[in-house]
């Protein structure tokens, strides 16, 4: 089964500093991963995938992921961290059954910018 | 364009209710999938529709069931509530069943069991 670990239950980060959330993944065959984040009594928005190509990926709000497939892991950064990126943040993979596919997501990461 | 909606927002329940949740996927989109978020925890699958047929299923009790629609919008019923019930319930809808399409997420439904 597909799998993906966050280790980290939350990161702390100064206002302008970069920022890492972490996540490493398991996965038979190609890994499709996904990140996306939750503000407070709001849903889930996507920021960004890997499907394939550039190890490095662009999303949304500035955020930026690496993919090392040495070291399983989808790491979520971005270069300059705002008071407003504090949210939770959560790391999936897609997940492949007969017939359809869904998304397995890591037990989440919250992100706390501080001014 | 609308995004995903799910009604109610909140709902308050007591153990051994029954409850319906509904959601209305985003215009033009044809697969609709339920998670359960539980506080603490990364949501997880319940089902996934798509053109109106099941097609996939996680690891939850018959006490769940879903349906989807003609027009695509979906409805998730949950019968004799337990305590362990209680969660924030994600629709996400996808363009196609495609496992390339990112779903899109609905603001969820806040389900308290009592």
């Amino acid at each position: 089964a597909q799998s993906v670990a966050q280790p980290e239950d939350q990161v702390n980060v100064a206002e302008g500093n970069p920022l890492t959330v972490k996540c490493t993944y398991s996965v038979s065959g190609n890994p499709y991963l996904f990140w996306y984040v939750q503000y407070p009594n709001r849903g889930l928005q996507f920021l960004l995938k890997y499907i394939t190509g550039d190890n490095l990926v662009k999303g949304s709000y500035g955020f930026e992921a690496e993919f090392n497939k040495s070291q399983t892991s989808f790491h979520l950064k971005k270069p300059s961290a705002l008071v407003s990126d504090s949210a939770l943040y959560f790391c999936a993979v897609r997940d492949i059954n007969s017939g359809y596919s869904t998304l397995t997501f890591g037990k989440g990461t919250m992100l706390l910018v501080s001014p | 364009d609308a995004g995903v909606t799910q009604s109610p927002t909140h709902l308050i329940k007591t153990r051994g209710q029954q409850v319906t949740l509904r959601c209305s996927p985003i215009s033009g989109h044809k697969s609709v999938s339920w998670y359960q978020q539980v506080l603490g925890q990364g949501p997880q699958f319940i089902f996934q529709y798509y053109e109106k047929e099941e097609r996939g299923r996680g690891n939850f009790p018959d006490r769940f069931s879903a349906r989807q629609f003609p027009n695509y919008s979906s409805e998730l019923n949950v019968n004799a509530l337990l305590l362990g019930d209680s969660a924030l319930y994600l629709c996400a809808s996808t363009l196609s069943g495609s496992s390339y399409n990112e779903q899109f997420f609905g603001p969820g439904t806040r389900l308290t069991v009592l």
